[in-house]
């Protein structure tokens, strides 16, 4: 089945240390996005990438950063720089200059 | 700044009860207005909306569009304790890549 796959669901990250979020999809979208989600604030986004090898800063990028090194691909990388990362975090995917976005499942990430 | 500005928060209704959804925004050269369902993980998409006054139906689930008042409501007709979730409303900008989410609606359906 066509989807966006994201790893792993919960992930804990000890201070100084970065961390990398998994997304894959197969849905041959040209276009993928990172959001972030705390309670009551709704989606943020974080980077969005429009086709390989090329990626946009979102509203705020701080603290992160991305790659798309293949189409079906977009990990985040949540560095030691962030220094609040506690969130649900979202991958999307689309057709590019259209919507909708599709969403994967989601990564909780927590401080230990 | 384009912005998203959803009410109420959250509400709780009974079972069978019709609840109205609201959504304003101010963006940058509208292109569209889509909701989502959030149950816990993904969004899941319902509607997406680019035209004023022409309602979208699915089931129980209706949405429409003014973009004169720059506002979409949805709403869910005899409501089932399935349709407990977090509505999302988000609008689309200049070029219709980027999505601008509003905080969510948190509803509770009780039975």
């Amino acid at each position: 089945d066509g989807g966006i796959t994201q790893s792993p669901k919960y992930l804990f990250r000890k201070e100084g240390q970065n961390v990398t979020l998994s997304c894959e999809q197969n849905l041959n979208h040209d276009a993928m996005y990172w959001y972030r989600q705390d309670p009551g604030q709704g989606l943020r986004l974080i980077y969005y990438s429009q086709i390989v090898n090329d990626f946009q800063k979102g509203d705020i990028a701080e603290g992160y950063s991305v790659s798309r090194e293949k189409k079906e691909s977009f990990p985040l990388t949540v560095t030691s720089a962030q220094k609040n990362p506690t969130a649900f975090y979202l991958c999307a995917s689309g057709a590019w200059g259209a919507q909708p976005q599709h969403f994967g499942d989601g990564t909780r990430l927590s401080i230990l | 700044e384009d912005k998203v500005v959803q009410s109420p928060l959250s509400l709780v209704v009974h079972e069978g009860d019709t609840v109205t959804l609201n959504c304003s925004y101010e963006v940058t050269n509208f292109r569209s207005l889509l909701w989502y369902k959030q149950e816990k993980k993904a969004p899941t998409f319902l509607f997406m909306l680019t035209s004023s006054g022409i309602e979208k139906k699915s089931g129980r689930l209706s949405s429409i569009l003014d973009k004169k008042e720059l506002f979409s409501i949805l709403n869910i007709t005899a409501t089932q304790t399935g349709d407990s979730a977090v509505y999302l409303c988000a609008v689309s900008g200049e070029y219709g890549n980027k999505l601008v989410f509003g905080a969510g609606t948190i509803l509770r359906v009780k039975s």
